[in-house]
């Protein structure tokens, strides 16, 4: 049963526009979650975390919002920009063990 | 910067064939993950290992076997590759520390074909 879900496929923006990426999960174990970037043919790169004592973090054009009443948490990509066209997947993780939950991911793609 | 090496960045096998897929890791991480990447499964993980010699199924690990003798290398065998394991095979690798906000770093990836 999947833990951690993605709903939205895919995604197109303008560049210059916000992109906005969601993710929901369904344990209240996780405590700490985590975006992924990944481009085709190569490994998924970190882009920001949130720990579940936070409800925002933000690195530059990236932010993430925590719910954990909604079990909900998005990533916020404001401007964007055609580099950041890939796939996003978010994951989590609970406090004790070392296994992290996957998305389905989200493709990203923004029109120059 | 954490390196993780994957061995093979696009492989070829054939039905049958026994396959390994190395991965070697260079900041001493205790932690050491398998996945396979599918369109619209996300990422899935098969095996992973918290020390030397010591392994754990993960979500997938029909078809799949791992070892890890030692601390930097975790390797992923097919024992009899089948064409429904062509995928792309991502290692990853983490420092150990029970909390939870210690990253995955990955490799480049795998593309395996099995024909």
């Amino acid at each position: 049963d999947q833990q951690v879900k993605q709903n939205s496929p895919s995604l197109s923006v303008q560049e210059g526009r916000i992109s906005i990426l969601n993710c929901d999960y369904t344990n209240s174990m996780f405590d700490y979650f985590l975006w992924y970037k990944k481009y085709p043919a190569e490994g998924p790169t970190f882009l920001i975390s949130i720990s579940s004592i936070k409800d925002k973090n933000e690195d530059g054009r990236f932010t993430v919002f925590l719910n954990k009443s909604a079990k909900h948490l998005s990533l916020h990509i404001v401007p964007s920009q055609p580099g950041d066209s890939a796939v996003y997947f978010c994951a989590a993780s609970p406090n004790t063990g070392n296994q992290f939950y996957f998305g389905t991911g989200t493709s990203l793609t923004v029109i120059p | 910067d954490v390196k993780v090496t994957q061995s093979s960045r696009y492989l070829v096998k054939r039905t049958g064939e026994k396959v390994f897929l190395e991965c070697v890791q260079d900041m001493d991480h205790e932690n050491m993950f398998w996945y396979r990447q599918d369109p619209g499964l996300g990422l899935r993980l098969i095996y992973f290992s918290y020390d030397v010699k010591m392994k754990e199924k993960g979500d997938i690990p029909e078809g799949y076997s791992v070892s890890r003798e030692k601390k930097e290398r975790f390797s992923l065998i097919l024992e009899s590759a089948s064409t429904n394991q062509t995928s792309m095979y991502l290692c990853a690798s983490r420092r150990n520390g029970g909390a939870a906000n210690e990253k995955l770093f990955f490799g480049s990836g795998t593309q395996l074909s099995v024909l």
